[in-house]
């Protein structure tokens, strides 16, 4: 069965530097792998996806994954954040032959000005 | 298209009493979730549908937790009796085609807190 880590419970940064979320998967066959953005008081929301081909993916906000399938990882990356970037983020993971998604236990990103 | 729209957002409710959390899906979309999120758990998958006929329920916790689908635009997460220990917030998620890469677009969720 299909399992997702996320090392991070909480990461702290300032304003315009750089951060990374980890998170490491485990599964026996591909997989569809996921990133979800949740605000206070609201519902997940997809940040970005990685179904097949190129391996970097991008959001429309300036985040971006890289698929690693050797090391069963999908970090995500943003080269400077903003303020507007505190969320809790949570990788997902979907086997390509389920129909069910898989949270990690999610990564608090709080950024500080 | 509206969203996912689940009601009530906040229930507030005493141990014993009946709670029903109620989810409208996206029009068209086939599938359709129930999560439940807690700060010591994190999003655990209780229950999800396809086509209103529920395809896996291994995460309902307990017998006093019950989903059903009676048409494809309307959902209800029951527990009966409730406990302190049920208090989270439970979050409706529908898709076009389940996880396969496609995603879920989730509703604003139902906070619940049974005293």
């Amino acid at each position: 069965a299909q399992s997702v880590t996320q090392l991070d419970s909480q990461v702290p940064v300032f304003e315009e530097a750089p951060v990374e979320l980890r998170c490491n998967y485990s599964s026996s066959v591909s997989v569809y792998l996921f990133w979800y953005v949740q605000y206070p008081n609201q519902g997940l929301q997809l940040l970005l996806k990685y179904l097949s081909g190129s391996t970097l993916v991008e959001s429309i906000n300036g985040f971006e994954a890289e698929f690693n399938k050797s090391q069963t990882s999908f970090h995500l990356r943003k080269p400077s954040v903003h303020i507007s970037d505190t969320a809790e983020y949570f990788c997902a993971v979907s086997e390509w032959n389920t129909d069910k998604l898989i949270f990690g236990t999610g990564t608090r990103l709080q950024v500080f000005p | 298209d509206a969203g996912v729209i689940q009601s009530p957002r906040h229930e507030v409710t005493e141990m014993g009493q009946e709670v029903t959390l109620r989810c409208k899906p996206i029009s068209g979309h086939d599938y359709l979730f129930w999560y439940r999120q807690t700060m010591m758990r994190g999003l655990e998958l209780l229950i999800y549908f396809n086509n209103n006929v529920p395809i896996d329920d291994s995460g309902m916790p307990e017998d006093r937790f019950s989903a059903k689908m009676p048409n494809a635009s309307f959902s209800t997460l029951k527990i009966q009796p409730s406990e302190p220990r049920d208090s989270a917030v439970y979050f409706c998620a529908s898709s076009p085609a389940g996880g396969q890469g496609q995603g879920y677009t989730f509703g604003s969720g139902t906070r619940l807190t049974v005293v």
